[in-house]
């Protein structure tokens, strides 16, 4: 298993402000991933933070708004920029260690709320 | 695309009783199959997984899941559940290659005594 911390664990927001969540994991992995649970719904993948390199953005999501950094193999950040109410959520962090059916570890989630 | 579906949005079971959560994928080739659980507040736990072989997996706290790939199912079941049962539960497919997971609606469970 990994051991993944965020924080915050909760932010109220002003509306047109950028939060910075940060995720650490314990020990090296070969995937980070950013998640984004919207009230009542289930996870959506933002991207896949790359080490060294750009994220990998999913449909429907761009850098501009969630500009995502991994400096190493043990930390990413996910900013959330120019904040709206529809940005309230839950953003997870998750894991892999290994390769092919490795499963994901989540990180407790950072609970975002935009006023 | 891979998709999954969970048809129950929400569940209530008597403590005690047992339980099957409902769990449909779509997927052009051998999937990887997982339950999470989140509890309130909490982020998710892996329950069980399903890559290959056997196609009954055990998991943690008692659960457990069967792979039907004639159905496209994976049902999670526990046989008596507690009162500390009560999240919401998570079925998830994993692609072959890249891993990509792609997650269901979720259903939310709640336990009565």
């Amino acid at each position: 298993s990994a051991v993944i911390s965020q924080k915050p664990s909760r932010d109220i927001c002003q509306r047109g402000t950028s939060l910075t969540i940060q995720c650490q994991v314990d020990s090296q992995v070969t995937m980070m991933f950013w998640y984004r649970q919207q009230p009542g719904q289930s996870l959506t993948l933002i991207a896949t933070a790359n080490q060294g390199s750009e994220a990998t953005y999913e449909s429907g999501f761009v850098i501009d708004k969630f500009p995502i950094s991994r400096p190493n193999l043990t930390f990413s950040t996910l900013t959330v920029s120019n904040m709206s109410p529809e940005d309230s959520s839950i953003y997870l962090c998750s894991v892999k260690r290994g390769g092919r059916g490795d499963e994901q570890f989540f990180g407790p989630g950072t609970r975002l709320t935009v006023l | 695309a891979q998709s999954v579906t969970q048809p129950d949005i929400h569940i209530t079971v008597s403590e005690g009783a047992s339980l099957e959560l409902r769990c449909n994928y779509s997927y052009g080739a051998t999937p990887y199959l997982f339950w999470y659980v989140q509890s309130p507040g909490q982020g998710l736990q892996l329950l069980l997984k399903y890559f290959s072989g056997d196609t009954l997996v055990q998991g943690i706290k008692g659960f457990e899941a069967e792979f039907k790939r004639s159905q496209s199912s994976f049902n999670l079941r526990k046989p008596s559940v507690h009162w500390s049962d009560a999240a919401e539960y998570f079925c998830a497919v994993g692609d072959g290659g890249y891993q990509k997971v792609t997650f269901g609606i979720g259903t939310k469970l709640q336990v009565i005594p």
